[in-house]
């Protein structure tokens, strides 16, 4: 079982907004600004999307955010693109001392 | 250029030992923690553990205590997940990963796929 829960699967069209949930503890997700989300295609290595619960590397869409409200994260994707199909994984800092705990993975279906 | 690279695939037998490497270029490798994540054949991302290069602080998520050891060499920039005695079920990919000063992970290495049969 992760440390973090997420739903396993959501869908959307093409062009709808989705949102995918991270929840934790006070241990982790509601007590840093340190939530992080990575986008993961078959056979590929995980992508970093959002860091620091709402900031975009460079290069990454806008069609993606993030925001945080107590233990919950979230990530939005808006306008979404067959390309978005994926899984998500999103990460906290903790103050275990592993530092870094999972969610169990979300997997996105653009129908 | 941040890289880290990871060594080639394995095959191993049930009960072999393994050590497979992360190197690291492009930044200050000692000043950054390395952490390492196994996939499972069509599952999700799990936190084995993470090492601090500069001085070689190690810790390990439950569930990978004592199965595998983490380690790091700064000279060779180079971090290490070994194992003494490999199961089938250690079948899985294995990805190294930098935790940045916001706690990010934005560099991953490729993978290393490791399998273990008889």
């Amino acid at each position: 079982q992760s440390a973090l829960t997420q739903p396993a699967s959501v869908s959307g069209s093409p062009g709808q907004s989705i949102t995918i949930s991270c929840t934790g503890t006070s241990s982790d997700v509601g007590g840093y600004n340190y939530v992080s989300w990575n986008q993961q295609h078959p056979g590929k290595a995980p992508k970093l999307m959002i860091y620091g619960v709402s900031n975009r590397p460079s290069g990454v869409s806008n069609r993606f955010s993030g925001s945080k409200s107590g233990n919950t994260a979230s990530l939005t994707i808006s306008g979404l693109l067959a390309e978005d199909e994926a899984d998500y994984y999103c990460s906290s800092y903790t103050n275990s001392s592993t530092l870094v705990v999972f969610g169990g993975g979300t997997k996105l279906t653009v129908l | 250029e941040v890289q880290l690279v990871q060594s080639g695939a394995e095959v191993k037998k049930p009960g072999e030992s393994l050590k497979i490497s992360c190197k690291g270029s492009g930044y200050s490798f000692s000043n950054y923690w390395i952490g390492w994540v196994r996939q499972l054949p069509g599952k999700g991302l799990e936190w084995m553990g993470i090492v601090y290069p500069s001085d070689s602080d190690t810790r390990y998520s439950p569930s990978f205590q004592g199965q595998v050891t983490i380690s790091a060499d700064k000279s060779f920039t180079t971090t290490y997940l070994q194992w003494s005695s490999l199961k089938a079920s250690d079948t899985a990919m294995y990805y190294c990963a930098r935790l940045g000063v916001d706690n990010s992970l934005a560099y991953w290495g490729q993978g290393t796929l490791v399998t273990v049969s008889s």
